[in-house]
């Protein structure tokens, strides 16, 4: 049983076009994040969010942490190909314990 | 600030032979961590260190599987009589501390075993 799900698993979509991807739980999360994987390497992290109802934005990226702190949505404006790969969503329960991740979004944006 | 380093990136071996990946964390980052990652997956964690303590393991490090952190800095990873199922990318992580939320992954160590 996944502790993170991960919505969609894969997105195809024109450069462009406006995408929102999510992670949900049944679970509260002390804390969560996003990670960016490309073929071949590690995940490289985005965001991290503790705050219920927390907003972050990274340029074009603008991420959402629930209310209740068990799902979070990861919004893409006007896509680009550079945005291509592998959306991973982590969280940790408490402070101080392993992470566990979502199976992720693979995304390819078409130019 | 070099990251993540792990060694070597890419392992092919047979089956029943042991292969040992080595990591090295960020510099002052206390905390350790392994994944493994299998295609199309996320990754599924192996163990952690605080400094050179093992504090804990996940159900998937069988008994052919020990990870080490002598001295607090680097780590190593070693799979013994491997089987066609270890196949798969390896990754490293660290952290500040224990109370640090993120964590920093290295490029992986991908392993085929035939």
């Amino acid at each position: 049983t996944q502790l993170l799900e991960q919505s969609p698993q894969f997105l195809s979509i024109q450069e462009g076009e406006n995408l929102t991807v999510y992670c949900n739980s049944s679970s509260v999360f002390s804390s969560l994040q996003w990670y960016r994987q490309e073929p071949g390497e590690g995940p490289v992290l985005l965001v991290t969010v503790v705050t219920g109802g927390e907003v972050k934005k990274l340029k074009r990226l603008t991420f959402q942490f629930g209310d209740a702190r068990k799902d979070s949505s990861l919004h893409i404006t006007a896509a680009q190909p550079g945005d291509t790969g592998l959306y991973l969503c982590a969280g940790a329960v408490n402070y101080g314990q392993n992470f566990v991740f979502g199976p992720g979004t693979r995304l390819s944006v078409l130019p | 600030d070099t990251g993540v380093s792990q060694d070597p990136r890419h392992k092919i071996t047979k089956r029943g032979q042991n292969v040992t990946f080595r990591c090295d964390p960020i510099s002052e980052h206390n905390r350790l961590y392994w994944y493994r990652q299998t295609l199309g997956q996320g990754p599924e964690f192996l163990t952690y260190f605080q400094n050179e303590a093992q504090l804990e393991k996940s159900r998937l490090l069988s008994d052919r599987f020990s990870a080490e952190r002598p001295k607090g800095s680097f780590s190593t990873l070693e799979i013994q009589r491997t089987e066609q199922g270890d196949s798969a990318m390896y990754l490293c992580a660290s952290s500040l501390d224990s109370g640090s939320v993120e964590q920093f992954f290295g490029p992986g160590t991908r392993l085929t075993v035939l």
